[in-house]
């Protein structure tokens, strides 16, 4: 089961680009590695996904170098409306039950200011 | 509808009560799971339904805890005796391929907030 660490809390700005870094130094051969934002009072929702490399979508941007003992989530341009709390996961294919293995971290609380 | 669907949105209940929190996954979706989030951290996993099948239940914390798929759709989360320790967000996520698959991410409800008094 591979941990992840994250940063507790970052600040920044409107307008200013954000990079969150993940540690999980004992990444499996098939483990992939997935974000999640999370507002208050609402369920965690998927923002991007990867392997290795650089994967990019309208949302973000996921960074991995490759040893892929971590991982960076960069959010362009960030609003106010992006204040929420980041997770990291880390895990693979599960093809006989183990459910548990999609393990949240504590997350990042991120604050955007004007 | 398009999302996971959970209810009660809130539930309150005084201590020893039985609870019953329902989860309607999005139509398909093979994997689903519960987690239990307490006030400033993360989810923690507490079961995990493949269809019908509970092949995990290794986060369940009491046997008092116990969660059903019977048609492999709708599942019923249920919390006996409750204690004040019980008090938390439940959530349901669904998926539609088997856990950690590629492009098959967890969607999540909203939750439903128990309070224990």
């Amino acid at each position: 089961l591979a941990k992840t660490t994250q940063p507790i809390s970052m600040d920044s700005y409107e307008g200013q680009e954000v990079n969150i870094t993940c540690s999980h130094n004992n990444i499996a051969t098939n483990d992939y590695i997935t974000w999640y934002q999370q507002f208050p009072s609402q369920g965690p929702r998927f923002i991007i996904q990867g392997y290795k490399t650089k994967v990019t979508n309208e949302v973000a941007s996921l960074f991995i170098p490759a040893d892929r003992k971590s991982s960076t989530l960069s959010l362009p341009r960030v609003s106010l409306s992006d204040t929420a709390v980041y997770y990291c996961l880390v895990g693979g294919l599960i093809l006989t039950g183990g459910g548990n293995k999609l393990t949240f971290g504590t997350g990042t609380q991120l604050k955007v200011e004007l | 509808g398009a999302g996971v669907s959970q209810s009660p949105r809130y539930k309150v209940a005084k201590r020893g009560q039985d609870v019953a929190l329902r989860c309607d996954p999005i139509s398909g979706h093979v994997s689903l799971f519960w987690y239990q989030q307490a006030l400033g951290q993360g989810p923690e996993f507490l079961t995990y339904f493949q269809n019908e099948a509970q092949l995990d239940k290794s986060g369940l914390p009491s046997d008092r805890f116990f969660a059903e798929r019977p048609e492999g759709s709708v599942s019923t989360l249920k919390i006996q005796r409750t204690q004040q320790e019980d008090s938390a967000v439940y959530l349901c996520a669904s998926s539609l391929d088997l856990p950690g698959a590629l492009d098959s991410p967890l969607h999540f409800g909203n939750g439903t907030r128990l309070t224990v008094t």
